[in-house]
């Protein structure tokens, strides 16, 4: 069963910083990109960030490039992003999602969510 | 950037209704796009891919049409789990962009 768990997700204040992670299982990990895509309260899904299966295709939004970067582990099997100069706006709940195929067609499994507060 | 824009942005409906959500995109994705469901507090769930293809495990009430900038999500026989809030993405082009929701409420 694939399973995407995140972690990391609390209350920082602006400015900040905080790392995401997501776990991996239930599949081959090392052979699929992953999406970070993120969703403020009360708002609509906004994708946030992609990584290729091998890190060599990196992908960002215009609202987060220069302050979060993507990475992974796949010896670990784990997705990261580590999130800098954090501003109110990014408070949201981030999930991680995995491509559905080589060719990008959608998100086929997404985690459950962490939440991320913003706040002074 | 691509934007996507759904209508309606709310749409009130009975149990066994047929439904339609339509998504427009600013330009040509060809089949690019894809549908998700949402329910309050859960993650999203992937429903179709390719515009017109069934996710495995998707209920046959759901089907998708459309190419180019216009297509359409429909729920055949509308079900009380059905009631949600739907999304479409397009996959032609980073960033993927997704519309602003559809909430299918109960009438």
């Amino acid at each position: 069963e694939v399973q995407l768990v995140e972690s990391g997700g609390g209350l920082v204040k602006p400015g900040g910083s905080l790392k995401l992670s997501c776990a991996a299982s239930g599949f081959t990990f090392s052979t699929y990109s992953m999406n970070w895509v993120r969703q403020a309260p009360g708002k609509g899904l906004e994708w946030v960030s992609s990584i290729s299966s091998s890190s060599h295709y990196i992908y960002y939004a215009d609202s987060v490039k220069g302050r979060f970067t993507i990475s992974r582990d796949n010896a670990k099997n784990s997705l990261y992003l580590q999130m800098n100069s954090l501003r109110a706006e990014d408070t949201a709940v981030y999930y991680c999602a995995r491509d559905r195929g080589a060719v990008v067609v959608g998100h086929d499994y997404w985690g459950q969510g962490t939440v991320v507060t913003v706040s002074s | 950037d691509i934007q996507m824009t759904q209508s309606p942005s709310t749409l009130s409906a009975s149990v066994g209704d047929r439904v339609t959500i339509t998504c427009r995109a600013s330009q040509s994705i060809s089949t690019w796009l894809a549908w998700y469901q949402q329910k309050p507090g859960k993650a999203p769930k992937f429903l179709i891919y390719k515009a017109s293809s069934l996710e495995s495990g998707v209920p046959s009430r759901f089907s998708g049409s459309g190419s180019g900038t216009e297509f359409t999500l429909t729920i055949n026989s509308l079900q009380p789990e059905d009631f949600a809030t739907y999304y479409c993405q397009q996959c032609n082009s980073y960033p993927w962009t997704f519309g602003q929701g559809t909430k299918v409420e109960i009438k």
